[in-house]
């Protein structure tokens, strides 16, 4: 079964820190790019950030970046996020999605597609004091 | 960055009928390669999103035929042939053109009169 997991989600303080881990199964974490996204409560998804698979290019979002930083072991097959100066509005719930990679149009020419096909079931960050 | 805009934000439906979710965005999600960069996502009560299409009309792997996406450049539909009760949740349309960053719709609730 193709399918990630999170974990790593707890309790912090405001201006702490917290690391956040997403580990693959089924598939080679090597090949795909990979993105968080979060859920705050009772409130829509928000994009966080983007690693694609050699690590050349890292996207954040404005109202992380700075903050949080993306990486990858894969060798361990994982991904991390690592949260820093926490505030009140980063709880939410935090998903690992892998994107969809490459697809092949009628001429047989290769296009990237940022589009999201698996998602963990996420792990749970609260910030407060 | 591009916005998107969702409507309704809520859509009583009864089983057996359809339903349609609009998805608008700031700017043309028309690639040059001539397909829509536009996914469409559901999260049912209690889970995480799972993709429903992607480039705008191809249904992901295991989605039911009832299930189908349309539109092109900035206006897109997702619609939902004979709604039945597993159908409920939240529904959501992304923009996969541009990123940073990435942008989702605000969402729409779909739920059984």
């Amino acid at each position: 079964d193709v399918q990630v997991v999170e974990s790593g989600g707890g309790l912090a303080q405001p201006g702490g820190s917290l690391r956040l881990s997403c580990a693959a199964s089924g598939f080679n974490l090597s090949r795909y790019s990979m993105n968080w996204v979060r859920q705050a409560p009772g409130k829509g998804l928000e994009w966080l950030s983007y690693i694609n698979n050699s690590t050349t290019t890292i996207y954040y979002a404005r109202s992380v970046k700075g903050r949080f930083t993306v990486s990858r072991d894969d060798a361990r097959n994982s991904l991390t996020l690592h949260l820093s100066s926490l505030r009140d509005d980063d709880t939410a719930v935090y998903y690992c999605a892998r994107s969809y990679g490459y697809f092949y149009d009628r001429s047989g020419y290769s296009y990237f597609y940022y589009g999201m096909d698996v998602w963990g079931q996420g792990t749970t960050v609260t910030v407060s004091s | 960055e591009i916005v998107m805009t969702q409507s309704p934000l809520s859509l009583p439906v009864t089983p057996g009928e359809s339903a349609s979710i609009s998805c608008r965005s700031s700017q043309s999600l028309l690639h040059g390669n001539g397909y829509n960069y536009l996914d469409w996502y559901v999260q049912k009560p209690g889970q995480s999103p799972q993709l429903l299409i992607y480039l705008a009309s191809n249904r992901a792997s295991g989605v039911p035929d009832r299930f189908s996406g349309s539109g092109s450049a900035t206006d897109f539909t997702l619609k939902i042939s004979r709604v039945e009760a597993e159908d409920v949740g939240i529904y959501y349309c992304m923009q996969a053109l541009q990123t940073p960053p990435l942008t989702f719709g605000g969402g729409t609730k779909v739920e059984i009169k």
